[in-house]
């Protein structure tokens, strides 16, 4: 079945430790998005890719790392540097490099907490 | 600027009653989308709908309708004799263009709860 696997689904990390989100789709789509989800804050935009081997700044990029080496797999990196990182993050994929006329497809989430 | 408001955090009703979620939004877009998810507790957002902005249309799909009225920039989502089943987060969301790009903007997000 095509879809978008996140793992793990929870996480758990020390303060001051790096951590890597895995995101990956078999739907042959081009897009991709990281989302950060705070209770009452809905969905912010971390990073995005529209292609391999490009990504861009999202609304909340700071202390957050991406790559996209191959077309299935946006992972995404929280780096000490990420003040408040416990959250819940989605990833999500789309067809082509706009959204316009298709939706976004999203993973299952992995709640990330900082202990 | 791009802005999704959906002014009820949580609201719950009983079985078989009908609800209407709000959205409001703000786009100085002359062409744009709209979506609505549902956020079950599993935690992955399942897409609802797409409504372009040239379409003010209703739509009715089973239990759930949608209201676009383009002169209030609202959005609303009506459940017809809701379920246990509907509970769940919904989020009304719109894009936003950024030179090459699409993104996505959500709203907060709005809790339904049913209780039997």
């Amino acid at each position: 079945d095509g879809g978008i696997t996140q793992s793990p689904k929870y996480l758990f990390r020390k303060e001051g430790q790096n951590v890597t989100l895995s995101c990956e789709q078999n739907l042959n789509h081009d897009a991709m998005y990281w989302y950060r989800q705070d209770p009452g804050q809905g969905l912010r935009l971390i990073y995005y890719s529209q292609i391999v081997n490009d990504f861009q700044k999202g609304d909340i990029a700071e202390g957050y790392s991406v790559s996209r080496e191959k077309k299935e797999s946006f992972p995404l990196t929280v780096t000490s540097a990420q003040k408040n990182p416990t959250a819940f993050y989605l990833c999500a994929s789309s067809v082509g490099q706009r959204l316009l006329n298709t939706e976004a497809f999203f993973g299952q989430g992995t709640r990330l907490t900082v202990v | 600027a791009q802005k999704v408001t959906q002014a009820q955090t949580e609201i719950s009703v009983v079985e078989k009653e009908d609800v209407t979620l709000d959205c409001v939004y703000e786009t100085r877009d002359t062409t744009y989308y709209l979506f609505w998810y549902k956020q079950p507790p599993s935690g992955e957002l399942v897409f609802l709908i797409r409504r372009n902005s040239f379409d003010e249309q209703n739509e009715i799909s089973g239990r759930y309708s949608w209201n676009f009225q383009k002169s209030t920039s609202s959005f609303n989502f009506t459940i017809t004799a809701s379920q246990v089943v509907d509970s769940a987060v919904y989020f009304c969301a719109l894009i936003r263009h950024t030179g090459t790009a699409s993104k996505l903007t959500f709203g907060t997000g709005t809790r339904l709860q049913v209780t039997l």
